[in-house]
């Protein structure tokens, strides 16, 4: 099946620092990928869909210029958080899209836990 | 998408059959009902999905009423690595590039 790899797993940075994640579609080629946000004891929420060569849709409230997204190759999707802060500390998922199996399924990576300090 | 309702918890045996509902009542013909699965401080697990027909694979079977408003996950022989958020969601499949619409789920624990 399809595997979508997302590192680092976890880290840890200090406050107005900024992180990079990186999501890698192993196995297909996903023209579209997303990246989601999850606090604790809640669900996922869509920060934003990151297509191949062009810029990023993000989803109102979501501030482009602080989670920069960079779609360079069909395989690969990177989310930067800028100018950490201790309320950018979530855990980030991100996820490919592709049809499997005759219809269209989302690949999750196994996320990110951000611990800004 | 269509919004679905769906229990916040249920307990399950190990070892028994594990039923988990939800509802879809305003789904349209064109949306597919998904199932998703994540287990703690990991990234969602797709499970199955289906249309119309019932679909059953390696991990889960997928019951759709007729009328195609409700739907069930069955799990046949639960196991402790079971336990986990159970997501349902409805949406169209093919063109378009959404990202998924995760309400609140059900958990899921599995009693030994």
């Amino acid at each position: 099946g399809a595997v979508v790899s997302q590192h680092p797993s976890r880290v840890i940075c200090k406050s107005g620092t900024s992180v990079k994640i990186e999501c890698r579609s192993l196995d297909f080629q996903a023209t579209t990928m997303f990246w989601y946000r999850q606090f604790p004891k809640q669900s996922l929420m869509l920060m934003a869909t990151s297509n191949e060569g062009s810029k990023a849709t993000y989803e109102q409230g979501v501030e482009k210029d602080k989670f920069l997204i960079n779609h360079a190759s069909l395989t690969l999707s990177t989310l930067t958080v800028t100018s950490a802060h201790p309320e950018d500390s979530s855990f980030y998922i991100c996820s490919a899209s592709g049809i499997l199996r005759g219809a269209r399924e989302d690949t999750f990576g196994s996320g990110t836990r951000l611990t800004v300090v | 998408d269509a919004k679905t309702t769906q229990p916040p918890s249920m307990d399950c045996a190990e070892g028994r059959a594990a039923n988990l509902p939800c509802n879809h009542s305003t789904i349209s013909g064109n949306e597919y009902v998904y199932w998703y699965r994540q287990i703690h401080s990991q990234g969602p697990q797709y499970i199955i999905h289906g249309l119309k027909n019932n679909e059953t694979n390696e991990m889960a079977s997928l019951i759709i009423t007729e009328d195609r408003k409700s739907s069930t996950l069955i799990l046949p022989h639960a196991t402790l690595r079971d336990t986990a958020v159970y997501y349902c969601i409805v949406r169209a499949s093919g063109g378009g590039a959404d990202g998924l619409t995760f309400g609140k789920g059900t958990h899921l624990i599995i009693q030994p």
